[in-house]
């Protein structure tokens, strides 16, 4: 089955940092677009991240860049988001999904801003 | 930056009504729309790609269309399990993706 997992959600406080991790298994990984999209409580969906199947291309929501980056490494068929500076309103379930039509998606992993 | 202006906010509707969620782009996406449904405390399912798109496995009550800057999500008679969340989302751009507010279908 195809499937997308997420980790490396948590607690941190404010000017913190964390590194998301997202795990693809029983698909070929390297001929997707990847994306991280978020959903703060209560919220509606935020797309924040976007990288092409070779990496060399990545695009962000005004919001994070500097402060996030986007990265792959095909052959481990994993997605990463490393995240500092952060902030309260980073507070979200964070995900990750495939292709521009985002036809696969992970569980989530929830991140926590605060102090 | 394209913005999505999805409507309406929330809908009540009862069992077996046709309903229609629209969705307007800023600025012509050609037919690089697609909707999701979420439950609560789930991820997103992707129903429709490229404006009409029915992905596999969803069912045949549901159908999209527009193109440009008009889209349409309808259901054209509504199940139990459709009381969910809807949104649209632009892809035309990769440069930036965008969701609109969301849709929240609940039982009248």
């Amino acid at each position: 089955e195809e499937q997308l997992v997420e980790s490396g959600g948590g607690l941190v406080q404010p000017g913190g940092s964390l590194r998301l991790s997202c795990a693809a298994s029983e698909f070929t990984f390297n001929i997707y677009w990847l994306t991280w999209v978020r959903q703060a409580p209560g919220k509606g969906l935020e797309w924040v991240a976007n990288i092409i199947q070779d990496g060399s291309e990545k695009y962000y929501v005004d919001s994070v860049k500097g402060r996030f980056t986007i990265s792959r490494d095909n052959a481990k068929k994993s997605l990463y988001l490393q995240m500092n500076s952060l902030r309260v309103e980073d507070t979200a379930v964070y995900y990750c999904a495939r292709n521009r039509t985002l036809d696969l998606w992970g569980q989530g992993t929830l991140v926590t801003v605060s102090s | 930056d394209i913005q999505m202006t999805q409507s309406p906010s929330s809908l009540s509707a009862s069992v077996g009504d046709r309903v229609t969620i629209t969705c307007r782009a800023s600025q012509s996406i050609n037919k690089y729309l697609n909707w999701y449904q979420q439950k609560p405390g789930k991820a997103p399912n992707l129903l429709i790609s490229g404006a009409s798109n029915l992905q596999s496995g969803v069912p045949s009550r549901f159908s999209g269309s527009g193109s440009g800057t008009d889209f349409s999500l309808t259901i054209s008679s509504l199940q139990p399990e459709d009381f969910a969340t809807y949104y649209c989302q632009q892809t035309y751009s990769v440069r930036m993706y965008t969701f609109g507010q969301g849709t929240k279908l609940e039982i009248k």
